[in-house]
């Protein structure tokens, strides 16, 4: 199995550009989340999905769109880049949010840059 | 809302040494994780704590959950260099989002 897989590992933007952040998973999870990782500031979370077909927003949303078409599928996109989104994305998985016991899977990261 | 902080945000330490880091809530947790994130990885999940006081180890760390399920520690017990890496914990209210804390930096000295 391969757990999270995300793509692309490395991304430069320019300011307005925009872009879609892939995430599959093939555990058959049930939830699915969107991190972004600061500095200083651990993991935010910006959207997640509690199944297929369903979306929610997390402590950071905005600037971000998700859509979860698919089970093992969960797109983070940004319609408009803005310097202030540069940052390590990690998508992770889990069985059922709060019953879970295996914890999170995260995916190996996508680093953007937006200059 | 809910806000889960971190302590320390370093430590460096001698090889051998012990190392603790510690994790407090605002509000009373369900439950809490513990990840581990090497230098340019991904976090893995270390642990999960549910119960109040509960103390679980995994050779040389252990982990506790409060009486009042607000904080929660992790301690290493002679530090090696395979232990640097970034620590978090992420605590959970009932039905709600995890929240992670900011995480703390570990370092060891050979």
């Amino acid at each position: 199995n391969a757990g999270v897989t995300q793509t692309p590992k490395f991304r430069v933007l320019k300011t307005g550009q925009s872009m879609t952040l892939l995430c599959a998973q093939d555990m058959n999870h049930e939830y699915m989340y969107w991190y972004r990782q600061d500095p200083g500031m651990g993991l935010r979370l910006i959207h997640y999905s509690v199944g297929e077909g369903t979306t929610a927003k997390g402590e950071v949303p905005d600037g971000y769109n998700v859509s979860r078409l698919k089970k093992q599928n969960f797109l983070l996109g940004l319609e408009s880049a803005a310097p202030s989104q540069t940052s390590v994305y990690f998508c992770a998985s889990s069985l059922r949010g709060a019953l879970e016991i295996i914890g999170y899977t995260f995916g190996s990261g996508t680093r953007l840059t937006v200059v | 809302g809910q806000q889960v902080m971190q302590i320390p945000q370093y430590q460096h330490v001698q090889e051998g040494e012990d190392f603790t880091t510690y994790c407090n809530s605002s509000t009373t947790l369900s439950n809490i994780q513990w990840y581990k994130q090497r230098p340019g990885g991904h976090p893995v999940f270390l642990i999960q704590l549910v119960k109040s006081g509960e103390v679980k180890k995994q050779k040389r760390l252990t982990f506790q959950f409060g009486e009042a399920k607000k904080n929660s520690s992790l301690h290493i017990t002679a530090t090696q260099t395979t232990d640097v890496g970034t620590y978090f914990c992420a605590g959970r209210e009932w039905n709600n989002d995890m929240r992670f804390g900011a995480g703390t930096r570990l370092t060891v000295k050979p």
